[in-house]
């Protein structure tokens, strides 16, 4: 079946733009997570929905940083007036339920100039 | 909090030699390990995992055992090959008490040569 889907694959954004980033979680999975990983460094924990509820956002850098689920399966991450230092791939995974393996997306890649 | 350290790379090997990757954790409940690994281009991909002490992970070849007593998950492949090229990462989730959310090691790039 169908993995989990992230788009765009690649965004340029200028500093001070808001960029909006999409997952598609595999279909059916509860659990959805959201991870930045910097270059050359391993992924960090971002954010955590279990259907549409938020339940741990306490990896988020800045209240600049923001997630939503509304329905319980997409999910967005939305940054507002980026910076420099957000460059990153930002990877999201999803899981069956809360304890079952992650699957990861291919991620997308930020480049903010 | 919990935390993830593995030796740095890169790691350049020539086909058919023994990997070791070297990896140790610091956690305050009881976590389930994994290796993830990023072949070039791709996604993250799960390797193998553990949850409880001793147990093995086993998958394509590679292994890794849960050690409690000296808070290690270290992966071994026997016989390398060009294709295991990639970046490895070991990692942890504490469910009892972080959620299920990984917490990563800095990753280890391996280049197997012909």
């Amino acid at each position: 079946g169908a993995g989990v889907s992230q788009s765009p694959r690649y965004k340029v954004a200028k500093r001070g733009q808001d960029v909006a980033l999409r997952c598609d979680p595999i279909s059916g999975h509860v659990s959805l997570f959201w991870y930045q990983q910097a270059l050359g460094q391993g992924p960090e924990f971002l954010t955590y929905f279990q259907n549409e509820a938020q339940l741990d956002k306490s990896g988020l850098p800045s209240d600049r940083f923001f997630a939503e689920r509304p329905e319980g399966s997409v999910s967005t991450l939305k940054i507002q007036r980026t910076q420099q230092e957000d460059s990153a791939v930002y990877l999201c995974a999803s899981s069956l339920e809360i304890s079952d393996t992650q699957y990861f997306g291919p991620g997308t890649r930020l480049t903010v100039l | 909090g919990n935390s993830v350290t593995q030796m740095e790379g890169p790691v350049t090997l020539s086909e058919e030699a023994f990997l070791t990757i070297n990896c140790t954790y610091t956690a305050t409940g009881y976590p389930s390990l994994f290796w993830y690994v990023q072949y070039p281009g791709e996604g993250l991909q799960l390797l193998l995992k553990a949850t409880k002490a001793d147990d093995k992970g086993s998958n394509k070849g590679f292994e890794a055992t849960y050690r409690k007593e000296t808070t290690s998950f270290h992966l071994e492949k026997g016989s390398v090959q060009v294709s295991d090229s990639a970046v490895y990462f070991c990692a942890l989730s504490d469910l009892s008490t972080a959620g299920n959310k990984l917490t990563f090691g800095g990753g280890t790039r391996v280049l197997v040569k012909p």
